[in-house]
């Protein structure tokens, strides 16, 4: 039973260039969530799908990210014309679609780190 | 490779209770270890723990890690019913690397 596989673990890229970063969630999950974590800092939240569809971007910066998650294929975090400050790791983590009242119970990937030069 | 170990996978208690949340790891060139509580939406982050022996406090809430053996505690005392959460262990490396533990699932029962 894999769990959730993110690639590639590590990714750099030049000033302008896109980076895209694939996550494949756990067997039978439906749900895909994107973390950003910064050096020395926690995690921080991006954003929340389920398949085709955007739950909650609320922590998305606005401007060069997007995120989708297709009903077939990995979920991908696209980050374009990507600057100094966009090095980072980026986490993935899924989740079985949620119960009422339950927990939000997710199993995280082990990381994509993104170097911009 | 890297593994964190989250003990125990669940627990009930009762309001006012102490509890202890376990975490140990394996990892190359350990830099820090963190400590997040996970409810609806996002983990929050609780604790950032870098040097042996030192707790760290917040309200109920408290942390300490041990380099030697490989492992860290979070103590919550008086438990509340809004203590009910996943509380989440991770470790960084030097290298930038995290690695998080499965969890731990607390319940606080009135």
């Amino acid at each position: 039973n894999a769990g959730v596989m993110q690639n590639p673990r590590h990714l750099v890229r030049r000033r302008g260039q896109e980076a895209r970063l694939r996550c494949s969630p756990m067997k039978g999950h439906s749900h895909v969530y994107w973390y950003r974590q910064l050096p020395e800092e926690g995690l921080k939240f991006m954003v929340y799908l389920q398949k085709e569809n955007i739950i909650d971007e609320s922590g998305m910066p606005k401007e060069r990210f997007s995120a989708e998650f297709p009903k077939e294929g990995p979920s991908i975090l696209r980050i374009q014309q990507v600057v100094r400050g966009d090095s980072a790791a980026y986490f993935c983590a899924s989740s079985r679609r949620l119960a009422p009242g339950s927990y939000n119970e997710q199993f995280f990937g082990p990381g994509t780190r993104l170097t911009v030069l | 490779e890297d593994k964190v170990v989250q003990s125990p996978l669940s627990l009930v208690v009762h309001e006012g209770d102490t509890v202890t949340l376990n975490c140990s790891y394996e990892v190359t060139n350990f830099r820090s270890l963190l400590w997040y509580k996970q409810e609806k939406k996002a983990p929050t982050f609780l604790f950032m723990l870098t040097s042996s022996g030192i707790e760290k406090k917040s309200g109920r809430l408290s942390s300490i890690l041990d380099k030697k053996e490989l492992f860290s505690i979070l103590n919550i005392t008086a438990t509340q019913t809004g203590d009910s959460a996943i509380y989440l262990c991770a470790v960084t490396t030097n290298a930038g690397k995290s690695t998080f533990g499965d969890g731990t699932t607390l319940t606080v029962k009135p």
